[in-house]
């Protein structure tokens, strides 16, 4: 059973461009659960989703970022308009009824 | 915030057991423990989490106070790849609130 996996692994974008970043959980598992690692930091949680539906997205910034989990394919964590303080770890997290999370290796997002 | 508290770092000998920390004084009743590590930074790899009996499995054990107040985490031969942030994290098992609340953790270095 493969693990969860992200692309890309690393993203490099300019102020003002799109980031999108994909999580394909593990197979059998419909909860999906995005969390964000600013250097020297720790983890923080963002956005947690079922198919097609969000959960809790208490943790996502208001403003330019969304995350969809649709029926068929992976999650997409979306930023738009990407600035500097964007540069991050992003890991997805999957898990079969919102029990155990097992993450993937993560997209490293820098914005130039 | 998170509900638990753990020491910043701490060392060991390779080949010897490394009894990790954790404080949870707050946990609910309907909450487990769970721990985390992330080795330099991967994404972070589940390790083991328990109610309220001792649990064992490949990788290690834990150890759950009777008043649950606290628990402690057993690696019993640490090997140099041991060498990690170690999260321990109090959570309800399901339902909407089952996000990941991380902390700081504890820096474990296992020396040679």
């Amino acid at each position: 059973n493969a693990g969860v996996m992200q692309n890309p692994r690393h993203l490099v974008r300019r102020r003002g461009q799109e980031a999108r970043l994909r999580c394909s959980p593990m197979k059998g598992h419909s909860h999906v659960y995005w969390y964000r690692q600013l250097p020297e930091e720790g983890l923080k949680f963002m956005v947690y989703l079922q198919k097609e539906n969000i959960i809790d997205e208490s943790g996502m910034p208001k403003e330019r970022f969304s995350a969809e989990f649709p029926k068929e394919g992976p999650s997409i964590l979306r930023i738009q308009q990407v600035v500097r303080g964007d540069s991050a770890a992003y890991f997805c997290a999957s898990s079969p009824k919102a029990e155990t999370q097992y993450f993937g290796p993560g997209t490293r997002l820098l914005v130039l | 915030d998170a509900k638990t508290t753990q020491p910043p770092s701490m060392d060991c000998a390779e080949g010897r057991a490394a009894n990790l920390p954790c404080n949870h004084s707050t946990i609910s009743g309907n909450e487990y423990v769970y721990w985390y590590r992330q080795i330099h930074s991967q994404g972070p790899q589940y390790i083991i989490h328990g109610l309220k009996n001792n649990e064992t499995n490949e990788m290690a054990s834990l150890i759950i106070t009777e008043d649950r107040k606290s628990s402690t985490l057993i690696l019993p031969h640490a090997t140099l790849r041991d060498t990690a942030v170690y999260y321990c994290i109090v959570r309800p098992d399901t339902g909407a609130n089952s996000k990941l609340t991380f902390g700081k953790g504890i820096t474990l270095s296992v020396r040679p």
